[in-house]
């Protein structure tokens, strides 16, 4: 099946610096969508980016389907963009319907 | 739209019970999923449902899962002679076809 990987693992940043998170994907991909998991479990929607760019605020993600990554920039960050964030893709072979998700990249954001 | 709605939230039971979990997706979504995650990993893709169809489920984890979707509304996910192993935050997603998939809160299952 299809492959995912996320950079870093674990990413600390004092507040207001800048960042970039990083998703390699192995294979031709339908969707790609970044989720923002809280600490209470809950998965945030923050793009649904199957190719390429978007924004929202102080985010905003960049997917390159045919060189098999995406980026997720997240600029000026604050306390609450803490947690885990999860880039997940649908393969575009024939009965790929679920997400497969990498393992996340932790961020940490100190004031 | 009131997203996807799971139920309960929290779960804890004994060794060798059968749980059962409630997901209600949004309205107009025609797919279901399950998924679970165990600490510091990414979901994991169990089942899927288009409307009433169960599409797939050769990644249940073994025959002690099971998934039903009657109607094409809300689904249950069974798990029956639970073991310790079963512990983890079990996902449900809904979406329209083949388009964003959204997640509810969750059930967290612990097996003492």
């Amino acid at each position: 099946g299809i492959q995912v990987e996320q950079s870093p693992p674990d990413l600390i940043l004092q507040e207001g610096a800048n960042s970039t998170l990083r998703c390699n994907f192995s294979d031709s991909v339908n969707n790609l969508q970044w989720f923002h998991q809280n600490p209470w479990g809950q998965l945030i929607n923050l793009f649904y980016i199957p190719s390429g760019t978007k924004q929202n605020g102080r985010l905003s993600a960049t997917t390159v389907a045919t060189e098999r990554y995406s980026l997720l920039y997240i600029s000026s960050s604050q306390t609450t963009d803490s947690g885990v964030y999860f880039c997940a893709v649908e393969g575009a072979g024939a009965g790929s319907y679920q997400l497969t998700f990498g393992k996340g990249t932790k961020l940490s954001v100190i004031p | 739209d009131t997203g996807v709605s799971q139920d309960p939230r929290h779960k804890i039971t004994k060794r060798g019970q059968n749980v059962t979990f409630r997901c209600d997706p949004i309205s107009e979504h025609n797919r279901l999923y399950w998924y679970r995650q165990t600490l510091g990993q990414g979901p994991e893709f169990l089942t899927y449902f288009q409307n009433e169809a169960q599409l797939e489920k050769s990644r249940l984890l073994s025959d002690r899962f099971s998934a039903e979707r009657p109607k094409g509304s809300f689904s249950t996910l069974e798990i029956q002679r639970t073991e310790q192993g079963d512990s983890a935050m079990y996902l449900c997603a809904s979406s329209f076809s083949s388009y964003e998939q959204y997640f509810g809160p969750g059930t967290r299952l612990t097996v003492t």
